[in-house]
C-alpha cells in the first residue's frame, strides 16, 4: 500500500526540453506539497495546496506550474528546463495543513538530471 | 522569519556508540518540532516529534526534547545501529504551514 507515489523515479531529459512530475496520494489528506532537495541534501518547500488550493507558493522561477486536479494528486510541470533544475524532488502530503500542525507523509521522490 | 540550524555532519560512529545531533531553532510563535531520516535511495520518514515545550518524542531508540528556553531539540540515541545510517533532519512547523528543514546531518554507522 503505497501512501504517497511519485512517476516518474528518474528522469533525464535535455535542456530547455519541458517535463512533467505525477504524485498521487491515497491518505485522504487534503494538503499537498512539492519539495526541492539539491545535491547538498538540502530541502526547501516549493509550493502547497489544500483542497486544490495554493496556500504556499515560494519564490521559485514561473517556470515551474504546480497543478492540482483533485485532492488527491498534485502534479509540478516544469518548462524551458536548465542545468540548475537538477536535483530530487519530493511531494508529500498532510491531513490539512490549515487545521494545525501535523505530519507530513514523503513520497521516495523523483531524481531530475538535465543534460 | 523561521529557521532551523543543525550540527553539520558528516558523523561517523561504531555500532553502541552514543549519537548526538544538535538542533536549534529560531521561530515566531510556539512551533513544532519534529526529526525525519531519510535512508539512503528513500524519502523522509517521520522519527519524532514534540509539538510543546518540555515535550519528549521518542522513537526506534530515538529522543529529543523540546527545550524552550534554548530553543534546541537535540536528538540523541544510546546504542546505534549500522542500519541507523542516514540523513537526519531537524525541522520546525510554525503557523505559516511550511516546514523549514535544516540542513541535514549525514551519518555512517560502522560495524
Amino acid at each position: 500500500d503505497t501512501a504517497v507515489s511519485q512517476t516518474p523515479k528518474y528522469l533525464v531529459t535535455q535542456m530547455g526540453n519541458d517535463k512533467s512530475i505525477k504524485c498521487e496520494q491515497n491518505l485522504g489528506h487534503d494538503t499537498m506539497y512539492w519539495y526541492k532537495q539539491d545535491s547538498k541534501k538540502f530541502l526547501k518547500i516549493m509550493f502547497s495546496y489544500n483542497n486544490k488550493e495554493l496556500i504556499i507558493n515560494e519564490t521559485v522561477p514561473n517556470r515551474f506550474s504546480p497543478k492540482s486536479p483533485d485532492k488527491a494528486h498534485l502534479n509540478l510541470h516544469i518548462n524551458s528546463l536548465e542545468l540548475g533544475d537538477s536535483a530530487v524532488y519530493f511531494c508529500a502530503s498532510s491531513r490539512n495543513a490549515l487545521a494545525g500542525t501535523e505530519t507530513q507523509y514523503f513520497g521516495p521522490g523523483t531524481r531530475l538530471l538535465v543534460l | 522569519g523561521n529557521s532551523v540550524t543543525q550540527m553539520e555532519g558528516p558523523v561517523t560512529l561504531s555500532e553502541e556508540a552514543f549519537l548526538t545531533i544538535n538542533c536549534t531553532y529560531t521561530a515566531t510563535g510556539y512551533p513544532s518540532l519534529f526529526w525525519y531520516v531519510q535512508y539512503p535511495g528513500e524519502g523522509l520518514q517521520l522519527l519524532l516529534k514534540a509539538t510543546k515545550a518540555d515535550d519528549k518524542g521518542s522513537n526506534k531508540g530515538f529522543e529529543a526534547t523540546y527545550r524552550k528556553e534554548t530553543t534546541s531539540f537535540h536528538l540523541e540515541k544510546g546504542s546505534v545501529q549500522v542500519s541507523d545510517s542516514a540523513v537526519y533532519f531537524c525541522a520546525l512547523r510554525s503557523n505559516d504551514y511550511k516546514l523549514s528543514f535544516g540542513a541535514g546531518t549525514t551519518v555512517t554507522v560502522r560495524a
